[in-house]
């Protein structure tokens, strides 16, 4: 049973681009929705996290948009740089849970120089 | 430096071995978790444990043990390894249930043959 489902499973843009990363989930209990980021080789790391009671969080070039009655949330990457080539993970969890935190399939984010 | 270490980084195994893959961390995180992914599936929990003494079963618990014996080691055993137990595992803490953020290592590759 797939929470949370995410696309594309795979993005190409060119340097300077913008990349965006969507993700939808079903389960109305969902209050936090992190984004992770993994390079080849090495674990996931946190990269942002939003709660429902904002629409969009921003930190440097990466932003989440949150549309809670959609039930959607995405990335968006501002400027993309070929250094931000990596793994993208949504993922949501309920209030007090983080082992009920379910993540999308990823996506893998090519910037092309 | 801080974090979690997984051990060993790479493994081939025969079929019908055991073995268990250790995980340590120094952050004093009550929280530990242990995931496992796989190309297109993204990742899945298969077991975590809240604080030591503790344990409890993720989404993909079939086949794996943990053991919580204190605060900073979590292994994960896998007592009759089969070859659909290849895949690459994460080790991943957090201060508590409630945080939100998981700190992953860098993984164990693992190959069933």
């Amino acid at each position: 049973q797939q929470q949370v489902k995410q696309s594309p499973q795979s993005l190409i843009v060119q340097k300077g681009g913008i990349s965006i990363i969507n993700c939808a989930y079903e389960n109305t209990a969902f209050d936090y929705f992190p984004w992770y980021q993994q390079f080849p080789g090495k674990g996931p790391a946190l990269l942002i996290a939003i709660r429902p009671d904002v629409s969009e969080k921003k930190e440097g070039r990466f932003t989440i948009s949150f549309n809670k009655s959609a039930k959607q949330f995405s990335l968006h990457i501002m400027d993309s740089q070929p250094g931000d080539s990596a793994t993208y993970f949504c993922a949501a969890s309920p209030h007090g849970g983080s082992e009920k935190l379910v993540f999308g399939k990823g996506t893998k984010l090519t910037v092309n120089p | 430096i801080a974090g979690i270490t997984q051990a060993p980084t790479s493994q081939i195994l025969a079929a019908g071995r055991r073995m268990t893959l250790r995980c340590t961390q120094d952050m004093r995180h009550n929280a530990m978790y242990w995931y496992r992914q796989d190309l297109g599936l993204g990742l899945r929990l298969i077991h975590y444990s809240n604080t030591a003494g503790t344990t409890g079963k993720g989404e993909v618990p079939d086949g794996y043990s943990v053991s919580r014996a204190n605060t900073d080691d979590f292994p994960l055993t896998l007592a009759s390894a089969v070859p659909s137990q290849t895949s690459v595992y994460f080790c991943a803490s957090s201060e508590g249930r409630n945080t939100g953020e998981l700190f992953f290592g860098e993984g164990s590759r693992l190959t069933v043959l």
